[in-house]
């Protein structure tokens, strides 16, 4: 049981270029989720999914995009990488319902350049 | 405590301490609360949680207090020990949706030996 497994930990991309981050969860969980984490700041929510085929927006969800194929993954893909998306970015997933906390990958630390 | 500016709050205390981190959350609607730990360079760990039925939750060395008249959540650690060096986050899923959490911007808790 590896939980939430997150690809790569890190990544250097130039202005412009587009690339996913991968996601994996092994829980069987309905729930999954993308954040992004900025110094000195919480953890925004980008996109999440409450099952396989149904996503949706996040507070801050401009410059990705998301889909859910299974349960099992769910990629987050940057269409056009700009220097404000230098974060490190953190998948979770959750089981469905009342009471559960998310548990969370380890992160992808992104850089822009 | 946490804030909304763009430093993080700051806590330190000595080895053995007792420490009380503290949280505004935002959505009176919201009627879950979760603490999350993250240690440098990790992802979030789940400590504790707690249902808005409740005002008060006990865990290993941990406590959460919840006053849902004023929107403030807190916790606890007895005995604090180096290993609790981290930064603490709270957590509200937003406005009652249990698919999606909302982040304070978290309290980074230094325990000197």
């Amino acid at each position: 049981n590896a939980g939430v497994t997150q690809t790569p930990k890190f990544q250097v991309l130039k202005t412009g270029q587009s690339m996913t981050l991968q996601c994996a969860q092994d829980m069987n969980h309905e729930y999954m989720s993308w954040y992004r984490q900025d110094p000195g700041m919480g953890l925004r929510l980008i996109h999440y999914s409450v099952g396989a085929g149904i996503t949706d927006q996040g507070e801050v969800p401009n410059g990705y995009n998301v889909s859910r194929s299974t349960t099992e993954d769910f990629p987050l893909r940057l269409l056009s990488a700009a220097p404000s998306q230098t974060s490190v970015y953190f998948c979770a997933s959750s089981p469905a319902g009342e009471g559960y906390g998310y548990t969370f990958g380890s992160g992808t630390r992104l850089t822009v350049v | 405590g946490e804030s909304v500016g763009l430093h993080l709050p700051t806590l330190s205390v000595q080895e053995g301490d007792n420490s009380i981190i503290n949280c505004a959350y935002s959505n009176s609607a919201s009627d879950y609360f979760i603490w999350y730990k993250q240690e440098s360079g990790k992802g979030p760990q789940f400590i504790i949680d707690i249902r808005s039925n409740m005002d008060k939750r006990q865990g290993q060395r941990v406590t959460v207090l919840l006053n849902k008249t004023v929107k403030h959540l807190s916790l606890q650690i007895a005995a604090t020990q180096p290993g609790d060096s981290a930064v603490y986050f709270c957590a509200e899923n937003s406005g009652g949706s249990n698919y999606k959490l909302t982040f304070g911007k978290g309290t980074l808790l230094t325990v000197n030996p």
